[in-house]
C-alpha cells in the first residue's frame, strides 16, 4: 500500500491563480479529510468527506472547493490564491467502521507559498 | 462544540527521564482522544487512543496516556525519554457521533542528551 499521497510537494503561486492540491488513498477508506498547518494554530479542519458524493466543511473551509467523485481521490482546489493560504496543507483518511473510532492517516504534506 | 488545549509550547525533558505532554479537552459528550506525533517535515503519525474502557492506554513507541473523566485531561507519558522521541506532539479529540477531529495546537517535545 502507498498510503496516503499528496502531490505536489512545494508549489509557489502568485496572488489570484488557481491550482488543485492532489490527494489519493489505497486503502479504501470511507473519510478523507484536508487540513492546514499553521505556526502557533495547530491543525485546522478545511473540508472532509465521510465518502464518494458527500463532502462538508470544516473550520476554516473559505478560499477552498472540494470533490469525490471516487474513493480514492480528494482534490483540493485554491479558488483565487491568497497570501493568507500560505501554510503547509495536509491531506488524511480513515475507516468509517465499527463501534469504535479509528485514527486518520495522513499524507507528508503540501507546503505552498502564495506571493 | 469540541476544543483540546495543549499548555505547552514546547516541554525539555533529559533523555532518560520521564516525560508527560499535557493535554486537556472539552466535548458535550463522550470523547474519542488520540495523539499523533510529527517529526520534521513529514506528515502526522498516529501514537495512540482512548474510545473506551481502561483509563490508561499503551500506544506505539512505548507511549502511554491516561485518561482523567474529572479532569477532563489526556496527558501523554513515557517513562524514560529518548532523543528520538524529539518531535511535534498532537492531542486531538473528537465527540461521540460527530465526525470532525479537533487538534490542539501542538508541543514541540526537545529531549536532551
Amino acid at each position: 500500500n502507498a498510503g496516503v499521497t499528496q502531490t505536489p510537494k512545494f508549489q509557489v503561486l502568485k496572488t489570484g491563480q488557481s491550482m488543485t492540491l492532489q490527494c489519493a488513498q489505497d486503502m479504501n477508506h470511507e473519510y478523507m479529510s484536508w487540513y492546514r498547518q499553521d505556526p502557533g494554530m495547530g491543525l485546522r479542519l478545511i473540508h472532509y468527506s465521510v465518502g464518494a458524493g458527500i463532502t462538508d466543511q470544516g473550520e476554516v473551509p473559505n478560499g477552498y472547493n472540494v470533490s469525490r467523485s471516487t474513493t480514492e481521490d480528494f482534490p483540493l482546489r485554491l479558488l483565487s490564491a491568497a497570501p493568507s493560504q500560505t501554510s503547509v496543507y495536509f491531506c488524511a483518511s480513515k475507516e468509517r467502521t465499527g463501534t469504535g473510532d479509528n485514527e486518520q492517516f495522513f499524507g507528508p504534506g503540501t507546503r505552498l507559498t502564495v506571493l | 462544540a469540541q476544543s483540546v488545549a495543549q499548555p505547552e509550547d514546547q516541554v525539555n525533558v533529559a533523555e532518560g527521564n520521564p516525560l508527560t505532554v499535557k493535554c486537556t479537552y472539552s466535548v458535550s459528550g463522550n470523547p474519542y482522544l488520540f495523539w499523533y506525533v510529527q517529526y520534521p517535515n513529514r506528515g502526522l503519525q498516529f501514537l495512540l487512543k482512548y474510545i473506551t474502557g481502561d483509563n490508561l492506554v499503551k500506544g506505539s513507541y512505548g507511549f502511554e496516556a491516561e485518561f482523567n473523566k474529572s479532569q477532563t485531561s489526556f496527558h501523554l507519558k513515557k517513562p524514560s525519554a529518548l532523543v528520538s522521541d524529539s518531535a511535534l506532539y498532537f492531542c486531538a479529540v473528537r465527540m461521540g457521533g460527530y465526525q470532525k477531529v479537533t487538534f490542539g495546537i501542538g508541543t514541540k517535545l526537545q529531549v536532551i542528551p
